[in-house]
């Protein structure tokens, strides 16, 4: 089956330091990929999407690169700033029978100081 | 554009009483979701609907879970009898059913089973 998993947090950073946040996969076919990110009291919003092999996904200043290779799909930030505090998911969707389905990681717990 | 709409948002019941949880989804979007989120833990889908019709509920616990969503507009998902282990957040989300695997997220309801 589907399955989605990310690196363990929490993660403490302070402001204006490097984010890297990893997320491998386990897919049949070609699933699209995504980052949601959800903020305190809040619901989940889309951070970011790659829907195919080498596509970038980009939004906030948050990149992460779909590598069907290695089957990744981590999130880097090169600043983080006091307001990125959140929980962020990797998520994916693919077809056949998951097709409208998101299999989600457990999600981090990212915590920025200033 | 108003977001998706829960209620409540938070519900603390005792074991083996009945709860009842309501969305209201962004106008236009055929498709709905219903998705249980442990502490700790990313979503996991119970239920999908396009329109009025349940298209995917393979992990819905249908001895004591039950949805509807009539006129395929607003949802309703209902425990009965509800059990400690149900404690949880239960998100709703909805989508234009593209197969872009973005899904729009209300803030959840918070079930405290005591």
């Amino acid at each position: 089956g589907n399955s989605v998993t990310q690196m363990e947090g929490p993660v403490t950073l302070s402001e204006e330091a490097f984010l890297t946040i990893n997320c491998t996969y386990t897919a049949t076919g070609y699933p699209s990929l995504f980052w949601y990110v959800q903020y305190p009291g809040e619901g989940l919003q889309l951070l970011l999407k790659a829907t195919k092999a080498d596509d970038k996904g980009s939004n906030k200043g948050f990149e992460a690169t779909y590598r069907k290779e290695t089957t990744s799909f981590h999130l880097e930030k090169g600043s983080v700033q006091v307001s990125d505090s959140a929980v962020y998911f990797c998520a994916l969707s693919a077809g056949g029978t998951s097709y409208g389905k998101l299999t989600f990681g457990q999600g981090t717990i990212l915590t920025v100081h200033p | 554009e108003a977001g998706v709409v829960q209620s409540p948002r938070y519900k603390i019941i005792e074991k083996k009483q009945p709860v009842a949880f309501w969305c209201n989804p962004i106008s236009g979007h055929n498709t709905l979701y219903w998705y249980l989120q442990n502490l700790g833990q990313g979503p996991e889908l119970l239920i999908r609907y396009e329109n009025e019709e349940a298209v995917d509920d393979s992990q819905l616990p249908k001895d004591r879970f039950s949805a509807e969503r009539l006129k395929g507009v607003d949802s309703t998902l209902k425990i009965q009898p509800a059990e400690l282990g149900d404690s949880a957040v239960y998100l709703c989300a909805s989508s234009t059913g593209q197969g872009s695997g973005e899904q729009y997220f209300g803030p959840g309801t918070r079930l405290t089973v005591t």
